[in-house]
């Protein structure tokens, strides 16, 4: 099993529509991140968290809210999908004394 | 403005040559790059890091050089081969290896040609 998990992996929904993408982990870390991914721009950061209580802006956090449930769930909510947030969501994980991110397989987000 | 920047979209190089993908970075204050390498339909995967206090790291096949001065990192890959056919993706942070925020580049697509 995937050290870090998103659900779901693909979806497709519609102008307006709420949507949650879901990310766990077992790796024990405290620090989880959602970063986003667009053709040609690389990863860019929309929110990250260092545990429970912590939760900070990316770069690119207009349109959307983070939930972190427990240590080890990190969600990412769409309150209303718009088209140019279309793209690939991926969320990863950290250890305090090092800056190498684990990350998921990726949620591919669809909005029409 | 981008702060780290892969100017190769794309490279394409034979089975046991060198590959050498380039990173140019403008924040004096990043310190501490990482190199990930990310397949189709996967997430990225850490390969390879180096502080600033470095000029070099090697981990195997995997050779990352860092030149200060030039605000500028490679990684080298030798021999090259066709299962290192991936998106690279260079990676920097201001806060030294435990940072929390890191910066990417848009990602060098490599081919590896058998």
């Amino acid at each position: 099993d995937a050290d870090v998990t998103q659900t779901p992996r693909n979806r497709i929904t519609k102008t307006g529509k709420r949507i949650m993408l879901e990310c766990s982990q077992t790796k024990g870390h405290d620090r989880m991140y959602w970063y986003r991914q667009d053709p040609g721009l690389g990863l860019r950061l929309i929110y990250y968290s260092f545990d429970v209580k912590d939760i900070n802006k990316g770069e690119i956090s207009d349109g959307y809210s983070v939930s972190r449930q427990a240590q080890a769930k990190f969600s990412l909510s769409l309150e209303s999908a718009i088209p140019n947030q279309t793209a690939l969501y991926f969320c990863a994980t950290s250890g305090r004394s090092t800056g190498e991110l684990f990350f998921g397989e990726g949620s591919r987000l669809t909005v029409l | 403005d981008q702060q780290v920047k892969q100017n190769s979209p794309s490279l394409s190089v034979q089975e046991g040559r060198i590959s050498i993908l380039n990173c140019d970075y403008t924040n004096s204050m990043f310190d501490y790059f990482l190199w990930y390498k990310k397949y189709p339909a996967e997430g990225p995967t850490f390969l390879i890091s180096i502080s600033s206090i470095k000029d070099k790291n090697e981990d195997g096949r995997f050779t990352v050089f860092l030149n200060k001065s030039a605000k500028h990192l490679s990684l080298h890959i030798v021999p090259s081969q066709p299962g290192d056919s991936a998106v690279y993706f260079c990676a920097a942070s201001g806060l030294g290896a435990g940072s929390y925020q890191l910066t990417f580049g848009k990602g060098t697509k490599l081919s590896v040609i058998p």
